[in-house]
C-alpha cells in the first residue's frame, strides 16, 4: 500500500522559507509525478506545483516565483520550499501522488495525512 | 485558469436519499479530465471518481460521475452514514489543477 508522510516545522516566521519534506512508501518515486497541495479556510484547496524525478516541473502560476520542488530518489521522497511567507501561507499541506500511464489517470490517487503550517512571528 | 464552480453550497439530506451535486467549470474540460474527491474532518481528500466517470478502486457503486464540457455531476444513489462529509470537483486537464470550493453533504 502506498503511503506518503508529511514533516516540516509548524510554525515559520514571515519573510522567511517554509520547508517540508514528503517520505514515501509503496511506491518508487522515479515511476510518477509527485504534487505539494494546499488547504486554507480562505482558498480551499490549492495546487501549489508537482515534479517527476526527470527534473520536470511544474507550478502553480500564482506561486511559481516562491516554489521550488525537488526529489532525493536516494531517500524516497520530494520536498517543497516556498520563500517569503506571509499569514496567507498559513494552511494545511499534502503531499500526493499522481497515477500513472494514461493522461485520464492523472489523479491525485493516494495523499499524505496532512501537516499544518502557521506563519507567524 | 479553469474555475470550477460547485453547487449547491450544502445539501442537507437524510441516509437513503439521493444527492446529486454539481460542478461547473468556467471553460470546458479537456477530455472529461474532472474528478471528484470526498473530505472528511481531519483527513485528507479520497478519490472517488477520474476521467468524469470511472470510479476509483474500492469506491462502492453507489457513486457514480457523468458530464462533459463544462458541466460535470457527483450522484451518490443511496446516502449511507459515512458519506455525510465534504466532496470536492478537480480538473487536471490544463495546468494549473483546479478544485472546486466543495459541497457539503449534512444530514
Amino acid at each position: 500500500q502506498v503511503q506518503l508522510q508529511e514533516s516540516g516545522p509548524g510554525l515559520v516566521k514571515p519573510s522567511e522559507t517554509l520547508s517540508l519534506t514528503c517520505t514515501v512508501s509503496g511506491a518508487s518515486i522515479s515511476r510518477y509525478y509527485w504534487s505539494w497541495i494546499r488547504q486554507s479556510a480562505g482558498k480551499g484547496l490549492e495546487w501549489i506545483g508537482r515534479m517527476y524525478t526527470s527534473g520536470s516541473t511544474d507550478y502553480n502560476p500564482s506561486l511559481k516565483s516562491r516554489v521550488t520542488v525537488s526529489v532525493d530518489t536516494s531517500k524516497n521522497q520530494f520536498s517543497l520550499k516556498l520563500s517569503s511567507v506571509t499569514a496567507a501561507d498559513t494552511a494545511v499541506y499534502y503531499c500526493a501522488k499522481e497515477g500513472a500511464g494514461d493522461p485520464v489517470n492523472r489523479v491525485f490517487d493516494f495523499w499524505g495525512q496532512g501537516t499544518r503550517v502557521t506563519v507567524s512571528s | 485558469e479553469i474555475v470550477l464552480t460547485q453547487s449547491p453550497g450544502t445539501l442537507s439530506l437524510s441516509p437513503g436519499e439521493r444527492a446529486t451535486l454539481s460542478c461547473r467549470a468556467s471553460q470546458s474540460v479537456s477530455s472529461s479530465y474532472l474528478a471528484w474527491y470526498q473530505q472528511k474532518p481531519g483527513q485528507a481528500p479520497r478519490l472517488l471518481i477520474y476521467g468524469a466517470s470511472s470510479r476509483a478502486t474500492g469506491i462502492p457503486d453507489r457513486f457514480s460521475g457523468s458530464g462533459s464540457g463544462t458541466d460535470f455531476t457527483l450522484t451518490i444513489s443511496r446516502l449511507e452514514p459515512e458519506d455525510f462529509a465534504v466532496y470536492y470537483c478537480q480538473q487536471y486537464g490544463i495546468s494549473p489543477r483546479t478544485f472546486g470550493q466543495g459541497t457539503k453533504v449534512e444530514t
